[in-house]
């Protein structure tokens, strides 16, 4: 149990479609965060929110939209996506910005396939 | 750039063989320095952690890892590893706000 809930676990979707991944902790954090996970590559920070305020958007594209509406879940809002985006989106929460007592929790990730 | 990077995407041990992973990372301010793991069909957690003090830190199953100031390093070790070790490492820093920076994680598998 991670405390850090991600639905679907996988998902594909063709280029035209909408679709939203979602996310809930069960921690009492105040920040939540979504990375992306692509095979050999670094882990890639796309927003963070802190309180409910996006705090950290890092040059995503618009086609991957981010909502908070309560401390305690995270949407990612996909739509006209590309095959590039096919990846492991992975959602995280943390109290504060995850230094000092209180790193990052993560959440088992949405497995992505863009068709 | 911040940057984090891991020597190798890809070891194989047997077991009792001792490990050690590599990571250097480009940061110039003070570091929080981290290790997470994620075994097969789970999610990252987190191994160890250096924030300030002692620079050698003990994780979770025997893990330990190094913070070298002069070397930007934060090698992770374990001097016997086993098969339930297999797994994916990541290193990562902190680098202020709401920023974690990550490598590209390596890969180990551990032949029983």
């Amino acid at each position: 149990e991670t405390g850090v809930t991600q639905t679907p676990r996988h998902l594909v979707m063709g280029m035209t479609n909408k679709k939203s991944l979602k996310c809930e902790q069960h921690l009492g954090h105040n920040a939540m965060y979504w990375y992306k996970q692509s095979a050999k590559k670094p882990l890639e920070l796309m927003f963070v929110y802190s309180l409910e305020e996006r705090v950290e958007n890092n040059s995503v594209p618009s086609r991957f939209s981010p909502e908070c509406p309560n401390s305690s879940h995270l949407f990612l809002h996909l739509h006209t996506l590309q095959p590039e985006d096919s990846a492991l989106y992975l959602c995280a929460s943390s109290q504060g910005g995850g230094v000092g007592n209180s790193p990052l929790h993560f959440g088992n990730g949405t497995r992505l396939t863009v068709t | 750039a911040q940057s984090v990077s891991q020597h190798n995407h890809h070891v194989i041990l047997s077991e009792a063989a001792s490990l050690e992973l590599g990571c250097n990372y480009s940061y110039g301010g003070t570091v929080n320095l981290f290790w997470y793991v994620q075994y097969p069909g789970q999610h990252l957690q987190l191994l160890l952690k250096y924030f300030s003090g002692d620079p050698l830190v003990k994780g979770i199953k025997g893990f330990e890892a190094e913070f070298i100031k002069s070397k930007f390093s934060f090698n992770l070790r374990k001097p016997s590893v086993q098969w339930s070790d297999t797994a994916e490492y990541f290193c990562a820093v902190y680098t202020g706000g709401f920023k974690t920076i990550f490598g590209a994680g390596t890969r180990l598998f551990v032949k029983a």
